[in-house]
């Protein structure tokens, strides 16, 4: 009930091609919905958020897509550079006030990007 | 302002002895989150508090581990006795629990245990 999953496991793009990665959930108590990018040797980072009561947001070159009634939600990369090559982990989390902030975090994407 | 300040960044035990990993979260945030990241496992939430109690713990390995948070800008994550399957990077990250669920993550620990 609890758990996110995420694919592909791995993922390799040439350079100015498009990356998707996807992510789909259970609980429908969650209501908010981030992704975070790891580079090698660092902690996770915020990359963009998104809550249920929209279908897409746009930051840039990274846009997540929100299915409510599929349980599901992808991360686009647009022109995909080399510099985006790095772990990218998609989360959800119910907010709950006696809960505070838990994510539940996807298994991780390591994407490739190819000069 | 300083970020997510967690010591040692590397730390090489041996089998049996106590572990200590240290954690200074955000000033003013009031939620702090250990994990555990593996290759195996990926990232585990460990335990987590809010206004320095702890709220959930159920990540936690075994009664090997524990995690203190004695106030709101220091908290430890002690393994005792370590175990070579305790080898993985820890994480801390704090967030402010008001409104936006963001956490910020430290640079992390990584420890090995031969």
């Amino acid at each position: 009930q609890q758990q996110v999953k995420q694919s592909p496991q791995s993922l390799i793009v040439q350079k100015g091609g498009i990356s998707i990665i996807n992510c789909a959930y259970e609980n429908t108590a969650f209501d908010y919905f981030p992704w975070y990018q790891q580079f090698p040797g660092k902690g996770p980072a915020l990359l963009i958020a998104i809550r249920p009561d929209v279908s897409e947001k746009k930051e840039g070159r990274f846009t997540i897509s929100f299915n409510k009634s599929a349980k599901q939600f992808s991360l686009h990369i647009m022109d995909s550079q080399p510099g985006d090559s790095a772990t990218y982990f998609c989360a959800a989390s119910t907010g709950r006030e006696t809960s505070g902030s838990r994510l539940t975090f996807g298994e991780g994407t390591q994407l490739t990007v190819n000069p | 302002d300083a970020g997510v300040i967690q010591s040692p960044r590397h730390e090489v035990t041996e089998m049996g002895q106590e572990v200590t990993l240290r954690c200074k979260p955000i000033s003013g945030h009031n939620s702090l989150f250990w994990y555990r990241q593996t290759m195996m496992r990926g990232l585990e939430l460990l335990i987590y508090f809010n206004n320095n109690v702890p709220i959930d713990d159920s990540g936690m390995p075994e009664d090997r581990f524990s995690a203190k948070m004695p106030n709101a800008s220091f908290s430890t994550l002690k393994i005792q006795p370590s175990e070579p399957r305790d080898s993985a990077v820890y994480f801390c990250a704090s967030s402010y629990h008001q409104g936006t669920y963001e956490q910020y993550f430290g640079p992390g620990t990584r420890l090995t245990v031969t």
